[in-house]
């Protein structure tokens, strides 16, 4: 069964950049035709979807998030990575990983704060 | 920017059957959105229930189904049980991706 889990640091600075890690065990990022996403809520609101990546590295972002937002893959170690630069306090929030139509990571919280 | 509208609340009695639309500020929905739904109970990750307008997720019972309905995607439970009582996302892409609507709280009473 697929099952996807999230990693990175709870905590970032206010201008620093937020990286988390997605990794994806159970099968192969690159052995179907699946786009894998970054979606966050903050707290005791509403879904944000963030982007997604398809195993060849064509990717889709949020245009509001656009210009912060990077997604990357790596079918080696099959992971995929959320990258969000200068960051406020608007984007705390539990962050998830998922793959498009099917399952989720259970999410990190993380928090902007100095 | 294009937005995404759902009911923010809907009941339904135990055994009942409701349907939940997804629609657009804008505009009609299409399967060309491939729309998709979410199930989420408090303090837990999102569940996919439907993508593709249509297709059940694995392990999802076919009490759950999708379709569209008129000019919104539709989420429609029937023989609704206490542990339907949840909150209900569902998502649209579109050219730039991905866009959520603001949730339904369904209640089962």
């Amino acid at each position: 069964q697929l099952q996807l889990q999230e990693s990175g640091p709870g905590l970032v600075k206010p201008s620093e950049t937020l990286s988390l890690t997605c990794t994806v065990s159970g099968g192969s990022i690159s052995s179907s035709s699946y786009y894998w996403g970054w979606i966050r809520q903050p707290p005791g609101k509403g879904l944000e979807w963030i982007g997604s990546i398809y195993y060849s590295g064509s990717t889709y972002y949020n245009p509001s998030l656009k210009s912060r937002v990077t997604i990357s893959v790596d079918t080696s170690k099959n992971q995929f990575s959320l990258k969000l630069s200068s960051v406020t306090a608007a984007d705390t929030a539990v962050y998830y990983c998922a793959r498009q139509g099917g399952s989720w990571g259970q999410g990190t919280m993380v928090t902007v704060s100095s | 920017q294009t937005v995404v509208t759902q009911e923010p609340s809907f009941s339904v009695s135990p055994g009942g059957t409701v349907t939940l639309t997804c629609g657009l500020s804008s505009g009609s929905v299409s399967t060309s959105y491939y729309p998709s739904w979410y199930q989420q109970t408090p303090g837990q990750a999102p569940r996919t229930l439907i993508y593709s307008t249509n297709t059940r997720s694995s392990g999802v019972p076919d009490r759950f189904s999708g379709s569209i309905l008129g000019n919104k995607a539709a989420l429609t439970i029937t023989g609704a049980q206490a542990d339907d009582e949840s909150d209900y996302y569902c998502v649209l892409y579109m050219g730039s991706g991905g866009v959520f609507g603001g949730g339904t709280k369904l209640t089962v009473l």
